[in-house]
């Protein structure tokens, strides 16, 4: 089974100030990899995937990660965050051998006006 | 509009009162997916469905059933609830991928907050 570590569980910043939230994975073998986002009292949303070629992936509303396959990492980031990026952020993984899906445990965003 | 739709929304019940939450999706999508979300332990997977009356186990199985015996529905059935169960549980849905691969983005359902007594 996988496991996937999202090391910051909360990560205030400042509006317009660039934020970094981290997630690494265990398996060394190839992966999906995911981050998706949820509102309050809402399900998740995808942010942006990453399958296979180029190693920096951008996604929805400003965000891009860029996938490290020898660090075994996949940290999302924003130059210039906004109020409405207050969040739960998730990162989830799904191995190439079948479609089981494992998230981490969340990294919750609080922008700071 | 497309959708995932979970009913009920809220349930409160007792211990080892059987209860089933729905789930459907009007996509049309062949995958289907349950995943249970809890404080420190973000969401962990629990039945999926690659399509009609092929369901296979995630991470966290025991205590729940499932099945699919129509596309566009994926009942959660807790045959004898338990306080563990305490959960939000959220259903999703995805059109899949290339082959039986699901790299496609997942639609998930607005949640269901169950409280087992």
């Amino acid at each position: 089974a996988q496991s996937v570590t999202q090391l910051d569980s909360q990560v205030p910043v400042f509006e317009e100030a660039p934020v970094e939230l981290r997630c690494n994975y265990s398996s060394s073998v190839s992966v999906y990899l995911f981050w998706y986002v949820q509102y309050p009292n809402q399900g998740l949303q995808l942010l942006l995937k990453y399958l296979s070629g180029s190693t920096l992936v951008k996604g929805i509303n400003g965000f891009e990660a860029e996938f490290n396959k020898s660090q075994t990492s996949f940290h999302l980031r924003k130059p210039s965050v906004h109020i409405s990026d207050t969040a739960e952020y998730f990162c989830a993984v799904s191995d190439q051998g079948g479609n089981q899906f494992y998230f981490g445990t969340g990294t919750s965003l609080t922008v700071i006006p | 509009e497309a959708q995932v739709t979970q009913n009920p929304r809220y349930l409160i019940t007792v211990t080892g009162k059987k209860l089933t939450v729905t789930c459907s999706q009007n996509m049309n999508h062949e995958y289907m997916s349950w995943y249970r979300q809890d404080p420190g332990l973000g969401l962990r997977q629990i039945y999926y469905s690659m399509n009609v009356e092929v369901t296979d186990k995630g991470d966290v199985p025991e205590g729940y059933k499932v099945s699919r015996k129509e596309k566009r529905n994926f009942p959660l059935i807790l045959e004898s609830p338990s306080p563990n169960q305490t959960s939000l549980y959220f259903c999703a849905s995805s059109s899949g991928g290339s082959g039986r691969l699901v790299t496609n983005e997942q639609f998930f359902g607005p949640g269901t907050r169950l409280t087992v007594l």
